[in-house]
């Protein structure tokens, strides 16, 4: 099974900041990475998918790269609702999910 | 609009037995394969099964193989999770969510219902 780590675990963050989070898997998986947003309450909304692409309807100022095992996503300029957890996902074999980064204020 | 909406949550006792739906409305359900992930009070998602499209195949992760069972009726644009010898750890908000790829299986998880309450306790 495919393991998948994410650092840090939280982050405190202001509006205006950037902010960048990591993912990483335990065998290379190419572009099959995607993340999620989960706010308590909500349904987990999908951000990028394959590594890079951004879903339909996301704001510009989500942003992910990388390829092979090290992936990370990037928030240009943090709004107000972008405080949540965020979370890498594999698609390359089967699915896991990684642990999940809070961001907070 | 594009929908999903589960249904079937409850409280049930260790080794009891319950079964979600999860109704696709908006989209060409029989032509996209469906996942259904859970997250535990507290704790992160977890991906627990997917069917393809056809039906053809089904994964599960190994904490659910053997207990849950993924199923769907694409006359009724329903997907379904029957789950059996349930346990304390299987507590969870239980979500179904589509797959991104048209008769594939890698794809990401593009929409997803707001999910069902599910406890195991006695």
């Amino acid at each position: 099974d495919i393991q998948m780590t994410q650092s840090p675990s939280s982050l405190s963050a202001s509006v205006g900041d950037r902010v960048t989070i990591t993912c990483r898997a335990s065998q290379s998986i190419g572009s099959f990475l995607n993340w999620y947003q989960h706010k308590p309450g909500a349904a987990p909304k999908l951000l990028i998918y394959d590594a890079s692409s951004l879903q339909s309807g996301v704001p510009s100022r989500f942003s992910g790269s990388g390829s092979g095992a090290d992936f990370t996503l990037t928030i240009s300029s943090l709004q107000p609702e972008d405080f949540a957890t965020y979370y890498c996902q594999q698609s390359y074999d089967i699915r896991s999910f990684g642990p999940g980064t809070k961001v907070n204020i | 609009q594009v929908q999903l909406v589960e249904s079937g949550g409850g409280v049930v006792q260790p080794g009891g037995s319950l079964r979600l739906s999860c109704a696709a409305s908006g989209f060409t359900f029989s032509s996209y394969g469906m996942h259904w992930v859970r997250q535990a009070p507290g704790k992160g998602l977890e991906w627990v099964a997917f069917i393809r499209y056809d039906g053809s195949d089904k994964y599960y992760a190994d904490s659910v193989r053997g207990r849950l069972t993924v199923s769907r009726d694409n006359s009724k644009n329903t997907v379904y999770l029957q789950m059996n010898s349930l346990r304390a750890e299987d507590t969870a908000i239980y979500y179904c969510a589509k797959d991104g790829v048209m008769r594939g299986h890698n794809g990401a998880l593009d929409i997803w219902g707001q999910g069902t309450m599910v406890t195991v306790s006695s």
